[in-house]
């Protein structure tokens, strides 16, 4: 079965700090790894995925992801904050499953970012 | 302009009574998926669609149902056997199950 877990309920950060939302994940074989950001009482919006390749992976906004495969994480980064990047973080992970890539997502890290 | 839309945004409900949610999508996906949300518990998975006329359950499948006659829509039914149906309903779609997913603006359901 494969899950993931993003350790923190909330993070608070400082506008112009980085900040870092983390996650880990466990999945049997290689995983497909993406990130989504929820804005009050709307849907999900894709930030980035990682499939194969180079570990580092850039997405929108501004936001990057690097995929470790040791540590089995794949953490949420960002050189500097803005308060507009305040919102929900989802992490999500999926691998093969009898044909079939269902993803698991992980319960959600609230960021705020202090002006 | 193509997308995702949920119909209604809010919807009320009275105990006992089924209830059906929208879900429409223009981008020639063939994979949908609804979920439902609750505070601090993430999206748990109610129902996905991989292609037209077939559907699998999810995790949480008891007490819902839904069809997917056609590719752009995938309705969710909230029936009676639901015991506890208010949340915040989202639903998804993607190219195949292993690409990114794109969701609705959400239908926030409430039982009275």
């Amino acid at each position: 079965a494969q899950s993931v877990a993003q350790p923190e309920d909330q993070v608070n950060v400082a506008e112009g700090n980085p900040l870092t939302v983390k996650c880990t994940y466990s999945v049997s074989g290689n995983p497909y790894l993406f990130w989504y950001v929820q804005y009050p009482n709307r849907g999900l919006q894709f930030l980035l995925k990682y499939i194969t390749g180079d570990n580092l992976v850039k997405g929108s906004y501004g936001f990057e992801a690097e995929f470790n495969k040791s540590q089995t994480s794949f953490h949420l980064k960002k050189p500097s904050a803005l308060v507009s990047d305040s919102a929900l973080y989802f992490c999500a992970v999926s691998a093969p499953s009898g044909g079939s890539y269902i993803p698991t997502f992980g319960r959600g890290t609230s960021l705020i970012v202090h002006p | 302009d193509g997308g995702i839309t949920q119909s209604p945004k809010y919807l009320f409900r009275k105990e006992g009574q089924n209830v059906t949610l929208s879900c429409e999508q223009n981008l020639n996906h063939d994979a949908m998926y609804w979920y439902r949300q609750d505070p601090g518990q993430g999206l748990r998975l109610i129902y996905y669609s991989q292609i037209v006329n077939d559907f699998q359950k999810g995790d949480i499948a008891e007490g819902y149902s839904v069809s997917r006659e056609k590719k752009e829509s995938f309705p969710l039914t909230v029936t009676s056997a639901q015991k506890n149906p208010t949340a915040f309903y989202l639903c998804a779609s993607s190219g195949t199950t292993n690409n990114e997913q794109f969701f609705g603006p959400g239908t926030r359901l409430t039982v009275l």
